[in-house]
Parts: structure tokens; sequence; C-alpha cells
């Protein structure tokens, strides 16, 4: 079966301080990986995506993700911290392959502090 | 319309009524997915349609809930005999479906309150 983990429900970080969202992962087969976000008050946005190639993957507002596969991992960072970046963030995979829904982590709450 | 529409923003009702949610996903987007989030808790898939195929119901947690789709447009997700547990904000989603790219477009959602 497909899971992804974030471990952490809150990450604080100070304004132009580098950030990082853990998300590790449980699939068989290869791996699609996806981070979406909550802004208040709003609809999830896509961010960005692991699907091949380049483990680094860049998207949306200035983040990325690295591809780790063998620490089966898809953590999201971003170089310098906004306040506008805090929000929740969701790890997402793909249910199987073949298949065409997402299964969700639980989120993390980003708080970049002024 | 522009983005995906979810009625109502807000529903409260009382334990034992039936509800409907309604979704209006992005025109031409032939896949649709309802997603639940309870409070503190990520997101719970319930039901995906794809097209005229089979939907995949999967995720539904009990025969009280059902959803139907209407060719490629509007679909309703329907709650029978509701119970506090069924609160909870619930989220439509919509996505090309062709060449799947995994890109969902979500609506705000409908948040319930079942008292």
């Amino acid at each position: 079966a497909q899971s992804v983990a974030q471990p952490e429900d809150q990450v604080n970080v100070a304004e132009g301080n580098p950030l990082t969202v853990k998300c590790t992962y449980s699939v068989s087969g290869n791996p699609y990986l996806f981070w979406y976000v909550q802004y208040p008050n709003r609809g999830l946005q896509f961010l960005l995506k692991y699907i091949t190639g380049d483990n680094l993957v860049k998207g949306s507002y200035g983040f990325e993700a690295e591809f780790n596969k063998s620490q089966t991992s898809f953590h999201l960072k971003k170089p310098s911290a906004l306040v506008s970046d805090s929000a929740l963030y969701f790890c997402a995979v793909r249910a199987t392959t073949g298949a065409n829904n997402l299964f969700f982590g639980t989120g993390t709450r980003l708080t970049v502090i002024p | 319309g522009a983005g995906v529409s979810q009625s109502p923003s807000n529903k409260v009702t009382e334990k034992g009524k039936d509800v409907e949610l309604r979704c209006d996903p992005i025109s031409g987007h032939t896949a649709l997915y309802w997603y639940r989030q309870r409070l503190g808790q990520g997101l719970e898939f319930l039901i995906y349609f794809q097209g005229n195929s089979a939907p995949d119901k999967s995720g539904l947690p009990s025969d009280r809930f059902s959803a139907e789709r209407t060719g490629e447009s509007v679909s309703t997700l329907t709650i029978q005999r509701t119970q506090q547990e069924d609160s909870a904000v619930y989220l439509c989603a919509s996505s090309q479906g062709q060449g799947w790219s995994g890109e969902l477009f979500f609506g705000e959602g409908s948040r319930l309150t079942v008292l």
C-alpha cells in the first residue's frame, strides 16, 4: 500500500531563513510525489511534482523539493522564507500505478516569523 | 467558470438529516475527486470519477455516503442520516484526466457541521 508521512505538524522559521518541510513515502514501484499548499481561506494549490528525471524539482513561488530514493524522502525546501509562505503544506503520492487519485499526508503548518 | 466551484460553502445540519454538497468542476476537466478534511487531519480520499468509467468508490467511509456525476460536469455528494463524525470540510477537485499530470485543481470546500 502507498502512504506518505509528514512527521512535523508545525514548523516555525524566521523570515529570510531557509525552510524545510519533511515528507517520507512508502510505495511499491516508482513513486509519483507531489506537494500542495493551502493558504488561509483558500483552496489547495499544486506546488510541484516528481515523476521522473532530475531529483531536484522546482515549483511555484520559489519552492523546490528533493527526491531521495535511498531515504524515501521528498522534502520541500525554499532558500529564503517569506511571511507570505505561512500556510498548510501537504505531501501526496499517487495511489497505485495506473490509478489517478492521490493520497495526502496529514499536513504541516508552516509559520514564518517576521 | 474559471475554477472549481462548491456549494454550499457552509452547511449546518442536525444529526440524522441528509445533506447534498455540489461541485462544479473546471470546464473540460474529465476527472473529478471528492476528499474530506477533518479538523487537524489530512485529506481523506472519498471518490473519483473519470469520464464515463465506473467511479472509484474505494474511499467512501460507509453506505451513508454516495456521489453522482452527470457526464463530465456537476457532481453531488450525498450524506444520508448525518452523524457528528461527518463534520468536516468536503473538498472537490478536478483535473484534465487525459495524460494524467497529478495536478488537481481544488475548490474552497464545503464546511459541514453536524449538531
